[in-house]
Order: C-alpha cells, then structure tokens, then sequence
C-alpha cells in the first residue's frame, strides 16, 4: 500500500464549476499536509498548507483535513481555465521530508 | 515567493556522457536543498537530501555513485547523472528551503527534463 493515494485522473470540469480533489494517507502519523500545483513541464508551487484537522480557507481554495479518516481534500471554487495543472497532495512527518501524491490532473474549460 | 533556479530546463545526452542539473537559490540561503525525479503522470520521488557543506543523504534504492550531489555552497547545489543511460530519462526537479524557514518555505525550481538518447 501506498504511503498517500491520490486519484491521477483526469478530472475535467466546466468553468465555474466546484472542484475536490482528495488523497488518503496510511500514515497516521504525519502532521503537515499540503497541497501543490504543478503546470505543465514546470516545478510545483506551494498553494495551501494545514497543520491540523479542520479546514482552511484562502481565497477560491479550501483545504481540509480529516486526520481521523486519515484524508484531506482541496476545494476551488468558481473554477477557471487557469486552474487547469495537476494538484500534488504532500504530507510530511515534520522533518522537512515530503511525500507525494501521484497528483491529479484538472482541466477546467472554457 | 522566493526564487529556485535550475538549469538547464531540458538537456538531451548521449548514452554513457555525465549531465551535471544546477539548482540554484537566488534570493536566500538554502541550507537544505532536495532533488526530486518525476515520470510521467507520476508523483515526485525524493531522491536525496543536501546539506551545504556535508554529504548527500540518499533514499533507499538511488545509487549514489550514479546520482552525485554537491551541495557547495549555500545558494548552489549540483546533481550529475554519470553515464547516462536511456532509463534516466526523467523530468529531475530540485528544491530548497532557508535556514529559518520549514516545510512551507520550500521552493521548487522549475525542472530539467533529461532525455539520454
């Protein structure tokens, strides 16, 4: 079994749309998740981080995380063309190691 | 967000030539930089830690004679693929994060994508 399972896709969306993109983890242990974007042919960006169960809010983007459930999720709302990229879940025990999802790719069109 | 610089984005070599992949910080000193590898439509894989000033730590299963990392200085650190073959062909990113900051100051370069032919 994978250390962190993420669907790879692809998930494709009117723009406008809500999008949720998801990962679970085996390891109960980990204690920070994040989510990355990675264009096509380029590095990831970080786009949102959480430390602990519940949700986080910035701008179009929700994050929550169930530790419980061991699963964590990334909402976009209003979803646009330029969201389109591929969405890495990390998770990390906090010794600066991450470790990826296989990352799922969106496209959102017009 | 600060900056990560790799170079050279895309490098095409011959089989049994060495590739060296530079990763540089451009506006602050990265005490730890991490090279990861990444197939197609697949998730990143570390394959190793640097510390300026110390030796690579590896994963399990990189070979470390084959994947040589430099960590020199505090804005440079260097992978060298040494006689490529066609299996090492991948897209290599690198990563780095400050002295101060954590795992949300890490900052990706933008990738060099290694075709040996």
């Amino acid at each position: 079994q994978k250390e962190v399972e993420q669907d790879p896709g692809p998930l494709s969306v009117p723009e406008g749309a809500i999008v949720s993109l998801n990962c679970t983890y085996s390891n109960s242990a980990f204690q920070y998740f994040m989510w990355y974007r990675q264009y096509s042919r380029k590095g990831p960006e970080l786009l949102m981080y959480t430390y602990s169960s519940g949700n986080k809010e910035d701008g179009r983007f929700t994050a929550q995380v169930d530790k419980s459930s061991k699963y964590i999720s990334l909402f976009i709302r209003d979803s646009q063309p330029s969201d389109s990229a591929t969405y890495l879940c990390a998770m990390s025990l906090g010794y600066n190691k991450l470790i990826f999802g296989a990352g799922t790719r969106l496209a959102v069109h017009p | 967000g600060a900056v990560v610089s790799q170079h050279p984005s895309r490098v095409i070599c011959k089989s049994g030539t060495s590739v060296k992949i530079e990763c540089r910080s451009l506006d602050f000193q990265a005490t730890t930089m991490f090279w990861y590898r990444q197939f197609p439509k697949k998730s990143l894989m570390l394959m190793a830690t640097s510390n300026e000033g110390s030796k690579a730590t590896y994963e399990q299963g990189v070979e470390k004679d084959k994947f040589l990392i430099n960590h020199a200085s505090l804005t440079l650190s260097t992978l060298t693929v040494t006689s490529a073959h066609p299996e090492d062909s991948s897209f290599y990113i690198c990563s780095a994060i400050s002295g101060t900051g954590g795992l949300t100051e890490a900052f990706f370069g933008q990738g060099t994508r290694l075709t040996v032919v």
